[in-house]
Formats: C-alpha cells, sequence, structure tokens
C-alpha cells in the first residue's frame, strides 16, 4: 500500500522568503502524486500533480513541486511566500492504475509573518 | 459552476442522535468521495462512488456509518447512533472519471460536533 509522509507539521516564513515543503512517499511502482492546499474553514484544493513526464511541475499560485524518484520525494517550492499562502498543505500519493484511490499526508501548516 | 456543495456547514448533536451529512457533486462529475478529518488521523478516505455505485467502502468506521448515492447529483452520510468520537470534519469530493490522474475537487466540508 502506498503512503506519504510530511515530516513537519509547521513552518513559519518571512512574507518575501522562499518555501520548500517536503514530502516523501512509499509505493513500489510510478506514483501519482498531488499537492493540496486548504485554507481555514475551507475544503482542499488542488495545487498540482504530477502522473508522468517533466519531474518540474509547475502549479496555480506560483507553486511547483519537483519529482525525485531516487529520493522518493515531491517537495513544493515558492520562490516568494505571500501572506496569503498561510494555509495547510497536504501531500498526496495515488495508485497508478484502477481507481483515484488517494492516501493524504498528515499535512504542514505554514504561518506567514510579516 | 458552483462547486461541490455540502450541508449543513455545521452540525451540532448529542450522543445517540442520527446525523445526515448531504452532497451535490459538480455537475457531469461521475466519481464522489467521503472523507473524514481529524486531528488524530488526518484526511481519511471512508466510501468512494463511481456511477452512483458504492466501490470501496473498506474505510467506513463500522456499521453505524451508511452512505448512500440514488442519483448522480446527490448523496448522503448517514451516522446512526452518533458518538462524540464522530466528531470531525466530513468532505465530499468529486472528480470527472475517478481515473488516477483526475483532479478531485472539494466541497467546503461539515464540521461535525457529537456532545
Amino acid at each position: 500500500a502506498q503512503s506519504v509522509t510530511q515530516p513537519d507539521i509547521h513552518i513559519t516564513v518571512s512574507e518575501g522568503a522562499s518555501l520548500e515543503l517536503r514530502c516523501n512517499y512509499s509505493y513500489g511502482a510510478t506514483p501519482y502524486l498531488f499537492w493540496y492546499v486548504q485554507s481555514p474553514g475551507q475544503g482542499l484544493q488542488l495545487l498540482l500533480k504530477y502522473f508522468s513526464g517533466d519531474t518540474l511541475v509547475q502549479g496555480i499560485k506560483g507553486f511547483e513541486a519537483e519529482f525525485k524518484r531516487s529520493q522518493s520525494s515531491f517537495n513544493l517550492r515558492k520562490p516568494s511566500v505571500h501572506w496569503s499562502d498561510a494555509a495547510e498543505y497536504f501531500c498526496a500519493v495515488g495508485v497508478s492504475g484502477g481507481y483515484q484511490k488517494v492516501t493524504f499526508g498528515t499535512g504542514t501548516k505554514l504561518q506567514v509573518i510579516p | 459552476d458552483a462547486g461541490v456543495i455540502q450541508s449543513p456547514r455545521h452540525e451540532v448533536t448529542e450522543m445517540g442522535q442520527e446525523v445526515t451529512l448531504r452532497c451535490k457533486p459538480i455537475s457531469g462529475h461521475n466519481s464522489l468521495f467521503w472523507y473524514r478529518q481529524t486531528m488524530m488521523r488526518g484526511l481519511e478516505l471512508l466510501i468512494y462512488f463511481n456511477n452512483n455505485v458504492p466501490i470501496d467502502d473498506s474505510g467506513m468506521p463500522e456499521d453505524r456509518f451508511s452512505a448512500k448515492m440514488p442519483n448522480a447529483s446527490f448523496s448522503t452520510l448517514k451516522i446512526q447512533p452518533s458518538e462524540p468520537r464522530d466528531s470531525a470534519v466530513y468532505f465530499c469530493a468529486s472528480s470527472s472519471s475517478g481515473d488516477s490522474t483526475d483532479t478531485q475537487y472539494f466541497g467546503p466540508g461539515t464540521r461535525l460536533t457529537v456532545l
């Protein structure tokens, strides 16, 4: 069975600073990988996803993520964080083939300070 | 499009009462998911429907939980009887085909508190 680990429960960055959120997955074959964002009181919104091709994936709101098979990682990055990026971020892994049973990580809560 | 609609947004009930959560998926989507989010366990998939048929209910915690999808535009998640440990945020999500690469669109959630 697939699993995903987000080692950082909480991260604080200054507005304008760069951001990297870590995600490690476990799955025997090529995984399908997702990053979702959840603002307070809201549902999850997809930022980006990877399932094949270029390992550097661009998403919405200026986010990008890089799939590194050798490290089993799919870290999320943003070069300059805005106060509105404060939210909780979830990495998720899906199984190739079959239906979309996605396993979510425990989330990383991002705080942005002025 | 209105997105995934869930009702109610908040529900407070007493232990032992029946609770029904409702979801309207995005029009044209044929896959629907119910999730539960808690601090302790994170986001857990409870049940997945495809074309109104339950495909995987292995995440349903126990017999007190049941879910139905009578048509393509409506689903319910029922808890009977409810218990304090059922307190959580319940999300409904839909996707266009349920394929592994599809994007899931989440509703705003129902925050359930069982006293």
